[in-house]
């Protein structure tokens, strides 16, 4: 079984700062299996990034996506106020696997 | 547009049963797989399992076999989600997700209460 091990466990930022969020898997990975979602308090996950770098539908360019083999980014160029959440990595082979999650805070 | 929308909010006693629902509507339903998501309070997202709702051909999380029966009615456009012998760390919010590779849309999540 895949694991995936995200870092930091949260990352305290002001807006318009960069944000770097990294994750980790245990066993090299195809990169057109590695996704990124945004979680925001009682709501559902948003999906951000698909094939480690791929933008969803209606995601802005602040967001991209990074990596291979066994690390994989999400960067924030430019953190706005609607982007504190908490950020989920998947791995979504046969198996599917999520990550632990990074939360992102206003500092 | 593409919208699952899922059944309500559930309370159970430990050793029952839940089924849960989720109805696509805004495309074709065998066109994409459906998974199951749940997220205890607190904790990061655990996958349970899938179905091809083309086949019927289901998938799931070693976890859980044994537990889980997911399902689907083609003519409804809905798939059940049914976890048995339910324990008080089965409480959680519960998500189907629709398979895209990613999972592209999610239901609003049902939160399923066990307690005694």
């Amino acid at each position: 079984e895949i694991v995936l091990t995200q870092s930091p466990g949260t990352l305290s930022l002001s807006p318009g700062e960069r944000a770097t969020l990294s994750c980790r898997a245990s066993q090299s990975l195809s990169s057109t299996s590695l996704a990124w979602y945004q979680q925001k308090p009682g709501q559902a996950p948003r999906l951000l990034i698909y094939g480690a770098s791929s933008r969803a539908t209606g995601i802005p360019d602040r967001f991209s996506g990074s990596g291979s083999g066994t690390d994989f980014t999400l960067t924030i160029s430019r953190l706005e106020p609607e982007d504190f959440a908490v950020y989920y990595c998947q791995h979504y082979g046969t198996l599917r696997t999520f990550g632990q999650g990074t939360k992102v805070e206003i500092k | 547009q593409v919208h699952l929308v899922q059944s309500g909010a559930e309370v159970k006693k430990p050793g029952a049963s839940v089924k849960v629902s989720c109805k696509a509507s805004g495309y074709t339903f065998t066109t994409y797989g459906i998974h199951w998501v749940r997220q205890a309070p607190g904790q990061s997202l655990e996958w349970m399992g899938w179905i091809n709702t083309g086949s019927g051909n289901t998938g799931s999380s070693q976890k859980f076999q044994g537990r889980v029966t997911i399902s689907r009615d083609t003519s409804a456009s809905t798939v059940y989600m049914e976890l048995s012998s339910l324990r008080s760390e089965d409480t959680a919010v519960y998500y189907c997700a629709r398979d895209a590779g990613a999972y592209d849309y999610w239901g609003q999540g049902t939160l399923v209460t066990v307690s005694s």
